[in-house]
C-alpha cells in the first residue's frame, strides 16, 4: 500500500462516453499529480497540483479535464476519447519540496480502454 | 529537450547480479530517482541520488555521475520476485513540488 488509492481499476468506455476517474492520498501531502503510461513509452505527466492549485496543464487535449476539491483528492474527468487515449492512467502525489520530498507515491492506475 | 535512455530489457539468472544504465540529458538537475514497478501495481521508490556516488541500501544500489549525466542501478543475489519494471527518472526544477522525466522503463527478466 502506498497510500495512495485509485478507482476504478480497470474502465472499458466508448467514444461518446463520460466517465470519472478518482484518486484519494491519505499521505498529507501537498501536491498531486495525473501520469499517462503507455506500453514502452516514458510516464507522460499529464497534469500537476500544488495545494489544490493547478500549476501544470502539459498541452493535454480538453477531452481530459481535471479537479482538485481538496488537497487528498483528485479527479480526471474524460469525454469523447479517442482509442489513442487507451493507457494505463497514474495518480501520484508527493510532499512537496527538494530533495527526497519530491519523490512520487503512485496509485495503482486505472487501467483504461476506449472502443 | 528532454532525454532520459535505458536499456528496454534485460535477462539474469536467479542469485546474479544485473546492472541498469541510464543516461540522461535535461534542462536543469535536482536529483535522479528509480522506482520499481511490478505489472499490474504501482510504481515503488527505491533510490535517489543528488549527488555524485554510490547509495547502497541492502541488495540495490544506486551510482551518479552528474558530469557525465549517467546513473546506474545494481540489483545483487538477484530473487525471482525483483521480476520487474526499473524506472529512471530525473527532477530537472527546483520547484517547490517534484515535477519528475521519467525514462521508459528497464525491464528485468529474472529466470531460475
Amino acid at each position: 500500500e502506498t497510500g495512495v488509492t485509485q478507482t476504478p481499476r480497470h474502465l472499458v468506455m466508448g467514444m461518446t462516453n463520460k466517465k470519472s476517474l478518482k484518486c484519494e492520498q491519505h499521505l498529507g501531502h501537498n501536491a498531486m499529480y495525473w501520469y499517462k503510461q503507455s506500453a514502452k513509452k516514458p510516464l507522460e505527466l499529464m497534469f500537476v497540483y500544488s495545494l489544490e492549485e493547478r500549476v501544470e496543464n502539459n498541452s493535454v487535449p480538453s477531452r481530459f479535464s481535471p479537479e482538485c476539491p481538496n488537497s487528498s483528492h483528485l479527479f480526471l474527468h474524460l469525454h469523447t476519447l479517442q482509442p489513442e487515449d487507451s493507457a494505463l492512467y497514474l495518480c501520484a502525489s508527493s510532499p512537496g519540496g527538494g530533495g527526497t520530498d519530491a519523490q512520487l507515491f503512485f496509485g495503482s492506475g486505472t487501467q483504461l480502454s476506449v472502443l | 529537450g528532454q532525454n532520459i535512455d535505458q536499456p528496454t530489457e534485460m535477462t539474469a539468472t536467479e542469485g546474479a547480479i544485473v546492472q541498469i544504465n541510464c543516461t540522461y540529458q535535461t534542462s536543469g538537475f535536482n536529483g535522479l530517482f528509480w522506482y520499481q514497478q511490478h505489472a499490474g501495481e504501482a510504481p515503488t521508490f527505491l533510490s535517489y541520488n543528488v549527488l555524485d556516488g554510490l547509495e547502497e541500501k541492502g541488495r540495490f544500489s544506486s551510482f551518479l555521475s552528474r558530469s557525465k549525466g549517467y546513473s546506474y542501478l545494481l540489483l545483487k543475489e538477484l530473487q525471482m520476485k525483483d521480476s520487474a519494471s526499473y524506472l529512471c527518472a530525473v527532477r530537472d526544477r527546483s520547484d517547490s513540488w517534484g515535477k519528475l522525466q521519467f525514462g521508459a522503463g528497464t525491464q528485468v527478466v529474472v529466470t531460475p
